[in-house]
């Protein structure tokens, strides 16, 4: 199994640009999730997936927009880029279990917007 | 908004020396979990914790839950090159499904 797997890896955009970055999993999970992660505030939820056909907003959804495209795969949308949208991009699927999902998640796509 | 406070925020030590990471919130959770991310790498669970005062080890490394779900530490026994890496703690709320991170400890075992 690969897992959780991210496309790209690497990014540079310039303002105003879009972009979508594209996740997978092959782990048959119901539930998967979208983290940015910034130096010293670890991760914060964008979007998040309870199953297939469903999105909720995480803490910080601004500026993002996400499709359940399947139960493999979760999207997440730049539609106009911003310097403050510079970051590492986490996807991240989960099971249930005792005390609750554990996550899984892929090697993060690292976004530079100029 | 639940927050998470991890200290310290670095850590950085010499081969066989012990140490503790706390993950410290005013609020309760249902459980809390620890992740261990090296550079380059997405963050894996290391541990769940869910009962008040549950204590788990992994091999030398030792995890509790405090009695009141509010917080918990992560105790290291004569760390190694390899333990190198950021620790995140992540608390989920009593009535949500979301996980909560702290913003990490960075340790660094020098040999």
């Amino acid at each position: 199994n690969a897992g959780v797997t991210q496309t790209p890896k690497f990014q540079v955009l310039k303002t105003g640009q879009s972009m979508t970055l594209q996740c997978a999993q092959d782990m048959n999970h119901n539930s998967m999730y979208w983290y940015r992660q910034d130096p010293g505030m670890g991760l914060r939820l964008i979007y998040y997936s309870a199953s297939e056909g469903t999105t909720d907003k995480g803490e910080v959804p601004n500026g993002y927009n996400v499709s359940r495209l399947n139960k493999r795969e979760f999207s997440l949308r730049l539609e106009s880029a911003a310097p403050s949208q510079t970051s590492v991009y986490f996807c991240a699927s989960s099971e249930v279990g005792r005390g609750g999902d554990t996550q899984y998640f892929g090697p993060g796509t690292r976004l530079t917007v100029l | 908004t639940q927050l998470l406070e991890q200290s310290p925020q670095f850590l950085s030590i010499q081969e066989g020396e012990n140490l503790t990471v706390y993950c410290n919130s005013s609020s309760v959770f249902s459980s809390l979990q620890w992740y261990r991310q090296e550079p380059g790498e997405g963050p894996v669970l290391l541990v769940t914790v869910v009962t008040g005062g549950e204590v788990k080890k992994l091999k030398r490394l030792t995890f509790q839950f405090g009695d009141a779900r509010k917080d918990s530490s992560l105790h290291i026994t004569a760390a190694q090159p390899g333990d190198t890496g950021l620790y995140l703690c992540a608390g989920r709320g009593e009535y949500g499904n979301k996980l909560v991170f702290g913003a990490g400890t960075i340790l660094r075992v020098k040999s």
